[in-house]
């Protein structure tokens, strides 16, 4: 059984600031990572996953996330935040099986002010 | 872009009624998804399908049924909705193999009185 915990519920930044959200995970076998994102009202939209590779993925709207498997991490990190990356951020694992079923964190809500 | 599309959008009922929820992808994904959302809980799989005909069990789905009759319809169905059943509840689809990206619905929020 796979989980997946994002330890910081709130996080406020300012415009222009950097921002890292962080997930870490558990999980025996091999995985995907990935971050959703989803605006008020809305439904959850992809940002970018990691299977294998290099462990650092890009994103779209300059995002990136990093794998780290001695922290079981995944964090997510913008350089410069903009008002409108105002949305919660799951962080989600899914085995490397055929259901494609997902499992997610609880979220972390960024709130970036002007 | 694949298109998850849910209804209805909003729905009100009382305890001991009967709900179906409905989803509709038009991208020829094989694989279909039901979640609720909850505050401090995350997404949530209810149920699953990776085809027409076909119905894997999530991690809460106790109290709801689901059916999916095409590839492109999945029906999430509460016979005897309860309070506890209030919530934000997803469709999403996928090409299924692990890993692949889920494409949302809008979402329905379910309000049982």
């Amino acid at each position: 059984t796979q989980t997946v915990s994002q330890s910081d519920a709130h996080v406020t930044v300012f415009e222009g600031d950097s921002v890292e959200l962080r997930c870490n995970y558990s999980y025996g076998g091999s995985i995907y990572l990935s971050w959703y994102i989803q605006h008020h009202g809305h439904g959850l939209q992809f940002l970018l996953k990691y299977y294998s590779g290099n462990p650092v993925v890009q994103g779209v709207n300059g995002f990136e996330a990093e794998f780290s498997k001695s922290d079981s991490s995944f964090h997510l990190r913008k350089a410069s935040v903009h008002w409108s990356d105002s949305a919660v951020y799951f962080c989600a694992v899914s085995a490397h099986t055929n259901t494609g079923k997902l499992t997610f964190g609880d979220g972390t809500v960024l709130t970036v002010k002007p | 872009e694949a298109a998850v599309t849910q209804s209805p959008r909003n729905k009100v009922t009382v305890t001991g009624g009967n709900v179906t929820l409905s989803c509709r992808q038009t991208n020829s994904h094989n694989y279909m998804y039901w979640y609720r959302q909850d505050t401090g809980h995350g997404l949530r799989l209810i149920h699953y399908s990776y085809g027409a005909g076909n119905l894997q069990i999530g991690d809460v789905p106790d109290g709801y049924k689901a059916t999916r009759t095409t590839q492109e319809d999945f029906f999430l169905l509460l016979e005897l909705a309860s309070p506890s059943q209030t919530s934000l509840y997803f469709c999403a689809s996928s090409e299924g193999t692990g890993g692949d990206t889920q494409y949302f619905g809008p979402g329905t929020r379910l309000l049982v009185l």
